[in-house]
Formats: C-alpha cells, structure tokens, sequence
C-alpha cells in the first residue's frame, strides 16, 4: 500500500535551517510528484510548492522563493524539503502529500496520499 | 493570486442532516478544485477531486459541484465521523491556494 513516512520533529533557532524528508513506498516512485503543505498551530493549510519526481520540475510559492528548496531521491524514494533562514512564524506541521501527473509530466488532481507530518518548531 | 472563500467557517448541525459548504474563487479556476478533509490531529484526507469526482474509497454521501468560480460540497447525512474541517484548494494557478476552511460540528 503507498505510504509516505516523514522525519521526527526539530526544533530550531531563528536563522538556521531545516530539511525534512518524506520517504515512499508502495508506488513507482516517478510516476508521481510532490507537495509540501504547512499548517501553523491552530491555522489553516498553505501550500508551499511541488517537485516531480520524474524530472525535478518544481514551482514554489512566491512567499518562500529564496528560502525554499525541494528536492527528490530516485535511489532511495525520498522527498525533501529544506527551508533556510527559519522563523518564529515558520512554526508549524508539515506535511508531504503525493500527487499525479499528466501526459506532459504537469501536476494533476487532488493530494491523494499525505505523510503524517513533521512539527518544526522555532524558537530562541 | 486566487483567493477561495469558503462560507460558513463553521457550522453545527444534527445527525442526518444535510451538510453544505460553499467555495468561491477569485477567478474562473474552471473544475480545478478539490476538497479535503482534516480530522484534529490528522493529515487532510482528499475527498473529491476536480470538482466533482469521489476520490475511491470515499463514501458516496460527500459530493462536490460547481465550475467556473462557485463550487459547494455536501455530506448527504451528516454522522458523528464527519465531524473535521474542510478545506477546498483549486490547482488552476500557481500558487495553489486553499480556502480557510469550514468546521463542522454535531448538535
């Protein structure tokens, strides 16, 4: 069955950096792409960005161009997410969530199957 | 960017009554919208996609319609497991935006 599994919780300082993975299993890892969601404490969802993880083709939200970057690991079925610069305001649950592609390898449809989330926490 | 204003932000209502909840795009964002469910201390869940489709396994009393700007999303019979937030998100533009979100409740 597909299952994406996210690295433990971090706590950080403001400035520093933080790269949360999301492993797959159960699916052929390229045939898919990523999104990364975030939901502050008691807030609703934002969207961060997405990578294929047929061709590395991505698109970030313009809020977090410059601190974010996603990548993926064909070799090991992983996802990342790294955010820099860390803030009290980047507190929050992340979460990774897989999505289809089309024909022409463009994201398409719902987040059919998420992680359980990553809580980073940032604090001085 | 498109903003997506769901309608009520929250709602309580008796078992076995029907649930509506509204989603309005900011532009025409066509059928490019999917509705999710979040459980407290749980992921979202997807329950329909592109407006209208049932994600499988999903039960057939949540529905979804609309196109264009005006979307809604219904829970025929509402039960004591459906007590969550719901979120619509439309994927027609970049950035992909999610409505605030509706909690609904049981009298």
């Amino acid at each position: 069955q597909v299952q994406l599994v996210q690295s433990g919780a971090e706590v950080k300082k403001p400035g520093a950096s933080v790269k949360v993975s999301c492993k797959a299993s159960g699916y052929a890892f390229t045939n898919y792409a990523f999104t990364w969601v975030r939901q502050a404490p008691g807030q609703g969802l934002e969207w961060m960005g997405w990578i294929s993880a047929y061709n590395g083709r991505r698109n970030y939200a313009e809020k977090l161009q410059g601190r974010v970057t996603m990548t993926t690991e064909k070799s090991t079925s992983t996802a990342y997410m790294e955010l820099r610069s860390l803030r009290s305001d980047d507190t929050a649950l992340y979460y990774c969530a897989r999505l289809g592609m089309d024909i022409a390898a463009m994201p398409t449809g719902g987040f059919d199957y998420w992680g359980q989330g990553t809580l980073v926490t940032v604090s001085s | 960017d498109i903003q997506m204003t769901q309608s009520p932000s929250s709602l309580s209502a008796s078992v076995g009554d029907r649930v509506t909840i509204t989603c309005q795009a900011s532009q025409d964002i066509s059928n490019f919208l999917n509705w999710y469910q979040q459980k407290p201390g749980k992921a979202p869940k997807l329950l329909i996609y592109d407006a209208s489709n049932l994600e499988t396994g999903v039960p057939s009393g949540f529905t979804g319609s609309g196109s264009g700007t005006d979307f809604t999303f219904t829970i025929s019979s509402l039960q004591p497991e459906d007590v969550a937030t719901y979120y619509c998100q439309q994927y027609d533009n970049f950035p992909w935006t999610f409505g605030q979100g509706t909690k609904v409740e049981i009298k």
